[in-house]
């Protein structure tokens, strides 16, 4: 079954600091893996996007990694910022022309002052 | 604004009642989305359209849900005879599919939907 998990569930941290979230997927066969925020209240805005062959990308203060033989992405948050407090969704297509991403039930992050 | 939208943001509803969500993608995206999302979890696909063709249905949109997008721009969401729950946010995304490649997918703000 294809299955998206992440962790942890939720998290706080103080501004300021560093932290990393996971992502396990069992999808197969594997398209792309993308990392979305979430607001609250809001629909899920693209972070990353990362395909089969890349196992890095950064997008400002986040850096996404992939390890397509683990099955394993990390979304690294660098000098988080209030405005981080959101949750991150992990997503994952198995199929490169249809619709079939998987989404995880994402990470909920709080950055207190 | 020329991103996704979404109307109403908000609806409560009393069990029974039949409600209708609307959904503008971004104008040149030829693919449309449907998901349902509940507190706390991630967003759970319905159904997809290509142009006005819908090409797919999750297991999840039982009989009393139904979508068109009949000029293949602008969609509709219907829930007949609501039940609680179905209470859950309602997003739609947009992207614009390629051929090769990965397609962005671009959601708007949801529509919150209480059934009472």
């Amino acid at each position: 079954k294809n299955q998206v998990e992440q962790s942890p569930q939720s998290l706080i941290i103080l501004e300021g600091k560093n932290c990393t979230l996971q992502c396990n997927y069992t999808v197969s066969p594997f398209s792309n893996l993308r990392w979305y925020k979430q607001d609250t209240g809001r629909g899920p805005v693209s972070l990353t996007i990362m395909t089969f062959s890349e196992n890095t990308k950064s997008n400002g203060r986040y850096t996404a990694t992939l390890d397509a033989d683990t099955k394993q992405s990390s979304l690294h948050i660098t000098a988080s910022q209030l405005s981080d407090s959101a949750s991150y969704i992990c997503v994952v297509s198995a199929e490169s022309y249809g619709q079939n991403f998987v989404f995880g039930p994402g990470t909920r992050l709080s950055v207190l002052p | 604004d020329t991103g996704v939208s979404q109307d109403p943001r908000h609806k409560i509803t009393k069990r029974g009642q039949n409600v209708t969500f609307r959904c503008d993608p971004i104008s040149e995206h030829n693919r449309l989305y449907w998901y349902r999302q509940t507190l706390g979890q991630g967003p759970e696909f319905l159904t997809y359209f290509q142009n006005e063709a819908q090409l797919e249905k999750s297991r999840l949109l039982s009989d009393r849900f139904s979508a068109e997008r009949p000029k293949g721009s602008f969609s509709t969401l219907e829930i007949q005879r609501t039940e609680q729950g179905d209470s859950a946010m309602y997003l739609c995304a947009s992207s614009s599919h390629r051929t090769s490649g990965s397609s962005e997918q671009y959601f708007g703000p949801g529509t919150r939907l209480t059934v009472t």
